[in-house]
């Protein structure tokens, strides 16, 4: 099984701060990983796609990077609405998996 | 719009079968997409338990794929998850979920349903 390390854990940050999140796979998963925000008691809804492609909809202070095993998640200007729980998944092989997740909490 | 909703017991006896199903509307689920199952708890976090196309082919993660069958009835557009010899362990939050074909990410979710293994 393919492994997703995320860090941090926890990020406390502050409204208009820029935040990274990183997430390592234990392999490489090409271009083929997703983030996803999920706020408490709330479905998961996914943000990027193939590690770049930003959602319709989704602002553009998201974005996505990275290929192979290192891939990141960037806010460029944190809002209120972006405090929440990030997770990253790999759907590049059998058993799709996630990161542990990243909370993003207000500092 | 496409909406996806759980429906099934919120508790279940150990060893008994965990049965939910998802209702989809806005959407054809003959449509070519894929139709799946993911759970979250808080000792493992989110799982992708499996999914399953229109037409029956399926993908079951080898970890519970002795215990599982995943379905789908297309006059009723829903889709159906049934998880057998149950234990603790499978106390989690059901997520439906669906996902286009190919090398894609989940892109609709329900808004999952909780479900308790306890005698």
């Amino acid at each position: 099984d393919i492994h997703m390390t995320q860090s941090p854990s926890t990020l406390s940050a502050s409204v208009g701060d820029r935040v990274t999140i990183t997430c390592r796979a234990s392999q490489s998963v090409k271009s083929w990983l997703a983030w996803y925000q999920q706020k408490p008691g709330k479905a998961p809804k996914v943000l990027i796609q193939k590690a770049t492609t930003l959602e319709s909809g989704v602002p553009s202070r998201f974005s996505g990077s990275g290929s192979g095993t290192d891939f990141t998640l960037t806010i460029s200007s944190l809002q209120p609405d972006d405090f929440a729980t990030y997770y990253c998944q790999q759907y590049e092989d059998y058993p799709l998996t996630f990161g542990g997740g990243t909370k993003v909490e207000i500092k | 719009q496409v909406q996806l909703q759980e429906s099934g017991p919120g508790l279940v006896k150990p060893s008994d079968t965990l049965s939910l199903t998802c209702a989809v509307s806005g959407y054809s689920i003959s449509s070519g997409s894929w139709w799946g199952w993911i759970r979250q708890s808080p000792g493992k976090g989110l799982e992708w338990i499996g999914y399953i196309e229109y037409s029956g082919a399926t993908y079951y993660t080898a970890s519970l794929k002795s215990r599982l069958t995943m379905s789908v009835d297309t006059s009723k557009n829903h889709f159906s998850l049934k998880l057998n010899s149950v234990t603790a362990l499978d106390t989690a939050v059901y997520y439906c979920v669906k996902k286009e074909a190919g090398w894609f990410a989940f892109d609709m979710w329900g808004q999952g349903t909780m479900v308790t293994v306890s005698s």
